[in-house]
């Protein structure tokens, strides 16, 4: 697509649920990121994948976070028993390659509420 | 690890004022990139600029330039002849060897008619 996509752009669940959030990147690009941003914060990096592989999920808060990108395009993040800490902004991104002097092209963010 | 620091919380300004918002790193590595991302009320983070280390030039894109000192870790982004449509969030980031992204706390800059 032209751009980067992310899907609920809001999400209310209650505090146990399961939550999956959805980022489908630009086009050919092999690198995608997911970051949280928490309010009037900057955003912290969760977990990045170079096609199908994750290369580094070191900013996984913990084992309820989970993120898959099955086809090295479409990525879903997971959340399970959502608590209510796990309010935020999450930040989908791409780039044509990994590395840190690529410009990340990012989405708009899905802004999860836990009640 | 790197960090960044963004010691300015919100700033404000009059329409066409120059405004310039601070950024400071820490990082041993020698080769890296900085960054200056605009956040609208939209949510969707914007490149505004991108500072190559290794190039001592400081980068300028339209109204946007950047004063990088290296030796001092440091990375201001100065907007000329500012408009409305500046107002927003604005984060600086690193990117090095880790592959990723590591961003500033943000200051909220607005552009008051």
């Amino acid at each position: 697509g032209a751009g980067v996509s992310q899907t609920p752009s809001n999400k209310v669940t209650e505090k146990g649920k399961y939550v999956e959030l959805r980022c489908d990147p630009i086009s050919g690009h092999t690198a995608l990121y997911w970051y949280r941003q928490s309010l009037g914060q900057g955003p912290e990096f969760l977990i990045y994948f170079q096609g199908t592989g994750a290369a580094d999920d070191s900013g996984l808060p913990n084992d309820r976070f989970f993120a898959v990108r099955p086809e090295g395009s479409v990525s879903t993040l997971k959340i399970q028993r959502t608590e209510r800490g796990d309010s935020a902004v999450y930040l989908c991104a791409s780039s044509l390659n990994p590395g840190g002097a690529n410009v990340l092209t990012f989405g708009a963010g899905s802004r999860l509420t836990v009640l | 690890a790197q960090t960044v620091t963004q010691s300015q919380p919100e700033m404000s300004v009059q329409e066409a004022e120059t405004v310039t918002l601070s950024c400071t790193y820490d990082t041993s590595e020698s080769n890296y990139y900085l960054f200056w991302y605009k956040q609208p009320p939209s949510r969707q983070m914007i490149l505004v600029i991108r500072q190559e280390a290794y190039k001592q030039q400081n980068a300028t894109e339209n109204r946007f330039s950047v004063n990088f000192q290296k030796a001092a870790k440091s990375f201001s982004l100065k907007i000329s002849d500012s408009q409305l449509g500046d107002t927003a969030m604005y984060f600086c980031a690193f990117g090095g060897g880790a592959q990723k992204l590591v961003f500033g706390q943000g200051t909220r800059l607005t552009i008051n008619p």
